[in-house]
């Protein structure tokens, strides 16, 4: 079974500046995707970012961008200029192909932007 | 409304009692999941259809039943509603494609007494 690993519960970061959560994964799969969600104080949780494993380009969206070393399992999520806006629950999430599509999510990590 | 809809919103029981969270998506979406979210455990799936009339378990399914009568619909029931079934419940669904985004319901904070 997969297993999705965030090691910080909490961070924050002042307006403006950068801010990297951290995100690990179990797997024996070779072919997989990767996800980051955030969910905001309303709770809607919504898709950051995503990256397929077999891509060596780390995927990019605007102000977010992943680190992913795939032999490391790692995946971690670089917000650029943070914005009072970013303030939210942010959980990465694990699929493998052929599984019904179903993820696997980290525990979360809260973070705070500051003014 | 358009997109996906969960209702009730916010729900409180008692333990013992039966509970059905509706879940309804207007995309015609082949896949529909069910999560609970809890402090610690980020979200876990409980169950997950493929498509109408098939469902499967995820990884906490004990004490729930789902049924997928219709594309659009993914009802879940708690059949003996206990406190440990607190929570936030979030309905999902997506197109077929593996890579295709799951888009998320508001939720529904279940409190059983």
């Amino acid at each position: 079974a997969q297993t999705v690993t965030q090691s910080q519960p909490e961070m924050s970061v002042q307006e403006a500046e950068t801010v990297t959560l951290s995100c690990t994964y179990d797997t024996s799969e070779n072919n997989y995707y990767l996800f980051w969600y955030k969910q905001p104080p309303s709770r809607q949780m919504i898709l950051v970012i995503r990256q397929e494993a077999y891509k060596q380009q780390n995927a990019t969206e605007n102000r977010f961008s992943v680190n992913f070393q795939k032999a490391a399992k790692s995946f971690s999520l670089k917000i650029s200029d943070s914005q009072l806006g970013d303030t939210a629950m942010y959980f990465c999430a694990f699929m493998k192909p052929l599984s019904g599509s179903r993820l696997t999510f980290g525990e979360g990590t809260q973070l705070t932007v500051n003014p | 409304d358009a997109g996906i809809t969960q209702s009730p919103r916010y729900k409180i029981t008692e333990t013992g009692r039966q509970v059905t969270l509706m879940c309804h998506q207007t995309w015609s979406h082949s896949y529909m999941f069910w999560y609970r979210q809890d402090l610690g455990h980020g979200l876990r799936l409980i169950y997950y259809s493929a498509a109408a009339d098939i469902t499967d378990k995820g990884e906490v399914p004990d004490g729930y039943v789902v049924s997928r009568s219709k594309t659009e619909n993914f009802p879940l029931t708690l059949e003996s509603a206990t406190r440990s079934q607190t929570s936030v419940y979030f309905c999902a669904s997506k197109e077929r494609g593996t890579y295709n985004e799951q888009f998320f319901g508001p939720g529904t904070r279940l409190t059983v007494l």
